[in-house]
């Protein structure tokens, strides 16, 4: 199955500012999927990463917040901008395997704290 | 309407024992799969189970078994022998359909503690 590495693990940050967080998959993938998990709750998808394409978001996320890159296909970037307490979560990227077995592998998450 | 359900937000079982965490979906997509994913305090996300809706066997994998009852529409996670290392939240998750990019929908989650 696919590994992922995902950076940074953990960051704090001043409001305001933006954090860019990294995702780099060992293997050749189609979509890259990027969920946020407030405190104490469940995963939400924010968008769909198709190499080439713009991604497709979710309701209630939007580019300008969350801005996505994805340059080739091992590679993507997510992007918290002008950030706020609200905005402290768990950020975590994901890909879908369909090679020895199915399921989706999850990079190991940001944990994001805004102050 | 909620697509996944976990109606249990917390259970307790002693080290040893065996438990069983609820989930049940809803889709009118005939094809479709339902995931097991176990998330411990550090926030990774790690696979446990999958079922596929035309699977005839209920899946294993070690010490988890998933109980699919397809006309009930559930989907429970059986942990035998619980370890302490088992404490952690578990969350049921669904893909509908079978086109690449699926995104999965997840539960609320269930946390379980497993205690000596």
């Amino acid at each position: 199955s696919a590994v992922i590495s995902q950076k940074p693990s953990r960051d704090i940050c001043q409001r305001g500012t933006s954090l860019t967080i990294q995702c780099q998959v060992d293997s050749q993938v189609t979509m890259m999927f990027w969920y946020r998990q407030q405190p104490g709750q469940s995963l939400t998808l924010i968008a769909t990463a198709n190499q080439g394409s713009e991604a497709t978001y979710e309701s209630g996320f939007v580019i300008d917040k969350f801005p996505i890159s994805r340059p080739n296909l091992t590679f993507s970037t997510l992007t918290v901008s002008n950030m706020s307490p609200e905005d402290s979560s768990i950020y975590l990227c994901s890909v879908e395997v369909r090679t020895a077995g199915y399921g989706y592998t999850f990079g190991s998450g940001t944990r994001l704290t805004v102050v | 309407a909620q697509k996944i359900t976990q109606t249990q937000p917390g259970m307790f079982v002693q080290e040893k024992e065996a438990v069983t965490l609820d989930c049940t979906y809803d889709t009118s997509d005939p094809s479709y799969g339902l995931f097991w994913y176990k998330q411990p305090s550090s926030g990774e996300m790690i696979f446990l189970i999958y079922q596929g809706s035309y699977d005839q066997q209920n899946a294993t994998e070690g010490r988890y078994s998933l109980n699919f009852q397809k006309a009930r529409k559930s989907a429970n996670l059986v942990i035998s022998a619980s370890q302490l290392g088992d404490s952690a939240m578990y969350f049921c998750a669904m893909r509908e359909g079978w086109s690449s990019g699926s995104r999965l929908t997840f539960g609320e989650g269930t946390q379980l503690t497993v205690n000596p």
